[in-house]
């Protein structure tokens, strides 16, 4: 089954102490990103990765990190999180659509939400 | 500034009329939208797309319309079902370097489909 796995699910840490949230897709896909969804602002990409070791920042990347080591997976690092980086996080990864065509449909995880205290 | 804005933060419709969700776009430059649905502790999922060149494109249930003169699109579900509950985001696809896209999401609508 074609999918974009993301662990944990849930989380609950104190301010300042590193965490990972992993992501792992299936589909071979050249595209990954990481979003995150908070009440009023919708969706917003914190970093995306066009291929193995490629990224580049997103619309909010402060406070965060990623690597992208091998295709399938994208990790996002909080070094020191902070109570601001509450939200829920969602991994998505697309195929790379050069010249044109296709929808650039994304494939989404069903999110992790972080509690950051 | 929001360059796609979902202005209906939530819409209520009963089953089976029309439900009509709307989104504004500032950029001229979007080729492709799209809408996502998502249900609680589910990721979006992908529902119906359109692309610039058109005006209307309709799967089922589900149509899409799109006014480039007023950068507004729509989304048109006719019958509505109780199974349509979710919250509806609109995106838009803009182009980075090298082909690849960036969807840019607004705020998304709650829709309540009440039996």
């Amino acid at each position: 089954e074609a999918q974009v796995t993301q662990n944990p699910r849930y989380l609950i840490t104190v301010t300042g102490k590193k965490l990972t949230v992993t992501c792992s897709q299936n589909m071979n896909h050249e595209y990954m990103s990481w979003y995150r969804q908070d009440p009023g602002l919708g969706l917003r990409q914190i970093y995306y990765s066009m291929n193995v070791e490629v990224t580049d920042k997103g619309d909010v990347p402060e406070g965060y990190k990623v690597s992208r080591k091998e295709k399938r997976n994208f990790p996002l690092i909080l070094e020191s999180p902070s109570p601001n980086q509450t939200s829920l996080y969602f991994c998505a990864s697309s195929l790379r659509l050069a010249g044109g065509g296709g929808t650039g449909e994304l494939f989404f995880g069903e999110g992790s939400r972080l509690t950051v205290l | 500034d929001q360059q796609v804005k979902q202005n209906s933060p939530s819409l209520s419709v009963q089953e089976g009329r029309i439900s009509i969700l709307n989104c504004d776009y500032t950029n001229s430059m979007f080729d492709y939208f799209l809408w996502y649905k998502k249900y609680p502790a589910e990721g979006p999922t992908f529902l119906i797309s359109i692309s610039s060149i058109k005006d209307k494109n309709e799967d089922g249930r589900f149509t899409v319309f799109l006014n480039k003169s007023a950068k507004h699109l729509s989304l048109h579900i006719v019958p509505s079902q109780p199974g349509d509950s979710a919250v509806y985001f609109c995106a838009a696809r803009g182009r980075l370097s090298g082909g690849y896209n960036k969807l840019i999401f607004g705020a998304g609508t709650r829709l309540a489909v009440h039996p």
